[in-house]
């Protein structure tokens, strides 16, 4: 069974700090999806990586495959990025879509 | 846009009713999913369809079951609701091919008394 770890747990910054989120999967994956979930709110998908590196706006992601590791980076942080942020990875490729989920890092930038 | 819609955003009910939780999706999608949301466990996975009629087990089905008998639409049944479901319930869809990212509805945060 995958086990995936997100770490910190909770994290709290002074707005403008550098951010890093990070995430461990313990076995093989397809795809590894970072998610945002504001508080009373939905979730929202910010990326999908199986390689690399992807960038949109302030938010850059990165996976090391043989590491079995991803992060979530946000330069120039803003009370706006104040939200729980949710590592999930596909297993399977073909039509298997199931996703596992980190239990979330609840992260809170104060002004 | 993709659009996921839920029936209610919050839903008070009683122990030992019968709860219908429904979720719509207007993009044709193929594969829908619902899961549960509680503190310090994270998001779990209560079922799941991939075409209509069809239906799958996730990872704690005990308790509920599922219905899909039109493409956009997938509820999730509670027979007789316990206050150990007193939850956030989010469902999600995802287009048929390849890989993409999962679109989620608002959630309904069920309270059973």
């Amino acid at each position: 069974k995958n086990e995936v770890e997100q770490s910190p747990q909770n994290l709290t910054a002074q707005e403008g700090e550098f951010i890093t989120i990070n995430c461990s999967y313990s076995v093989g994956i397809s795809a590894l999806h970072w998610l945002q979930q504001h508080p009373g709110g939905g979730i929202v998908s910010l990326f999908m990586l199986s390689s690399g590196k992807k960038k949109h706006g302030r938010l850059i992601a990165t996976i090391n495959i043989q590491e079995k590791h991803s992060s979530l980076h946000i330069t120039a942080s803003h009370p706006r990025d104040s939200a729980v942020y949710i590592c999930a990875v596909r297993l399977g490729g073909g039509s298997n879509y199931k996703l596992t989920f980190g239990k979330g890092t609840l992260l809170t930038v104060n002004p | 846009d993709v659009k996921v819609t839920q029936s209610s955003r919050y839903l008070v009910k009683r122990t030992g009713e019968k709860v219908f939780l429904e979720c719509v999706q207007d993009m044709d999608h193929e594969n829908m999913f619902w899961y549960r949301q509680d503190p310090g466990l994270g998001l779990r996975l209560i079922y799941f369809s991939y075409d209509v009629k069809m239906k799958e087990k996730g990872d704690i089905p005990e308790g509920y079951s599922v219905s899909r008998e039109k493409k956009e639409r997938f509820s999730l049944i509670l027979e007789s609701a316990s206050t150990n479901q007193t939850s956030m319930y989010l469902c999600a869809s995802i287009p048929p091919a390849g890989f993409s990212e999962q679109y989620f509805g608002p959630g309904t945060r069920l309270t059973v008394t």
